[in-house]
Order: structure tokens, then sequence, then C-alpha cells
């Protein structure tokens, strides 16, 4: 498996702020997700955070919007920016392992959650 | 575009039934299917993973199946307690063309297990 710390586990934010939301896993891990979770919604995928290099966004969602940097293998941080009520979800971090630690199953894990309302 | 539907989105159940969720997808090109449990105000906890070439997985009082022909995955939770009450996920993934790994999530199905 592998452990997943999200800071801050939940704000309260006014509109028009931004917020930088961090994800730290104990140890290597191939790939890391953003997702977003809106109230009464499935799990959407916001961007896939690439190590050294831009992260790659979904449809509907922009790097001006949520940035993300990954400098290392195990640490990632998602910013939302200009912040409106619409914004207000749960925002989970998530991650792969490599295949040699956990086969060639592909197991996602996800973090603890991010609960953000905006005012 | 891969659609997750779950049905039933609720379901209240006496303590030791044994009781099934439904997940439906719509593209049967899948590399996996995963099941996750989601606490109030908790992160996700994964349960079981069904590759695309198998039928189903076991662990402890569950069971996953994989019908992927039809579209169809069935969890299946034994003698029922009180703390497998929680909102259970059906994740599936496909391999996109750009070579990313990307899940599509149904919106669930809130179990609540009544003692």
């Amino acid at each position: 498996s592998a452990v997943i710390s999200q800071k801050p586990s939940r704000d309260i934010c006014q509109r028009g702020t931004s917020l930088t939301i961090q994800c730290q896993v104990d140890s290597q891990v191939t790939m890391m997700f953003w997702y977003r979770q809106q109230p009464g919604q499935s799990l959407t995928l916001i961007a896939t955070a690439n190590q050294g290099s831009e992260a790659t966004y979904e449809s509907g969602f922009v790097i001006d919007k949520f940035p993300i940097s990954r400098p290392n293998l195990t640490f990632s941080t998602l910013t939302v920016s200009n912040m409106s009520p619409e914004d207000s979800s749960i925002y989970l971090c998530s991650v792969t392992k490599p295949r040699w630690v956990q086969g060639p199953t592909d197991t996602q894990y996800f973090g603890p959650g991010t609960r953000l309302t905006v005012l | 575009k891969q659609e997750v539907t779950q049905i039933p989105a609720a379901l209240s159940v006496p303590e030791g039934e044994n009781l099934v969720l439904n997940c439906s997808f719509t593209d049967s090109a899948i590399y996996n299917l995963q099941w996750f449990r989601q606490d109030p105000g908790k992160g996700l906890t994964s349960l079981l993973l069904i590759q695309s070439s198998q039928r189903e997985q076991t662990s402890g009082r569950l069971n996953a199946s994989l019908d992927k022909s039809s579209g169809r995955s069935t969890l299946y939770i034994a003698a029922s307690q009180p703390g497998d009450s929680a909102t259970y996920l059906c994740a599936v993934r496909r391999i996109s063309g750009a070579g990313s790994y990307q899940l599509t999530f149904g919106k669930g199905t809130k179990l609540s297990v009544i003692p």
C-alpha cells in the first residue's frame, strides 16, 4: 500500500483567493494524480502531475486555474487559484506505485482529501 | 466517453444480511476495475482490483465479479456488519490515447448496515 498525507485537511477560503494543497507520499511512486469530488458527484480527474515537467490536464481543467508542481517522486502540490464558491469540493491526491513494488496491478491509492469551502 | 453507473444510490440493510452492489460501464475496453470504500470526510480505501482478464477477486467477506462483455461488475458483501457502513465506489481504468491511465468513477452506493 501507500501512505499518503495531504495538507491542509480542510479550509474555508474567501472568494478570489488561492489555496495550495500539498501531497506527500511515504515512498517512491510512479504516477501522481489530482482529483476533485464535488458535492454529490463522482470523482473527476483534474490532472496527472509529472515530475520535472508540466502537468497533463484533463478536458475542462487549465493550468492557470489549477497550477500543479511535482518537484520529486514523492511530493506534489495543487493550487486552486482565484477561487469561487463553485470550487468548493474535496480535492484528493492519488498515486500508483512502481510495478516492481506492487506487481502489474496498477492499484491506485488515495490520500485523505482536502475539504475546501469557498465563501 | 466512458460512463460508470452504480445502482442503487443508497442501500440500508439489517446486520448479518448478504448484499450486492452493482456497477455498469459503457465502454468495455477497460484495463481493470477497482472497488473503493469512502468513509465520511475521509479518502478512498482500495478494496479489490480486477484485471480485465479476470472474472472475480475475493478478499475476506468481499467478492467482486467482472463481466467485461456486458459492462457489469458486482461487489458482494457477506454477513454485513455496521462497520461496513460507507460509500462504495466503482472505478474503471482504460488506456487513453495518450498512454496515460485514467480512472472513471461512478457516483457510489451509500450503504448503511443497521445493528
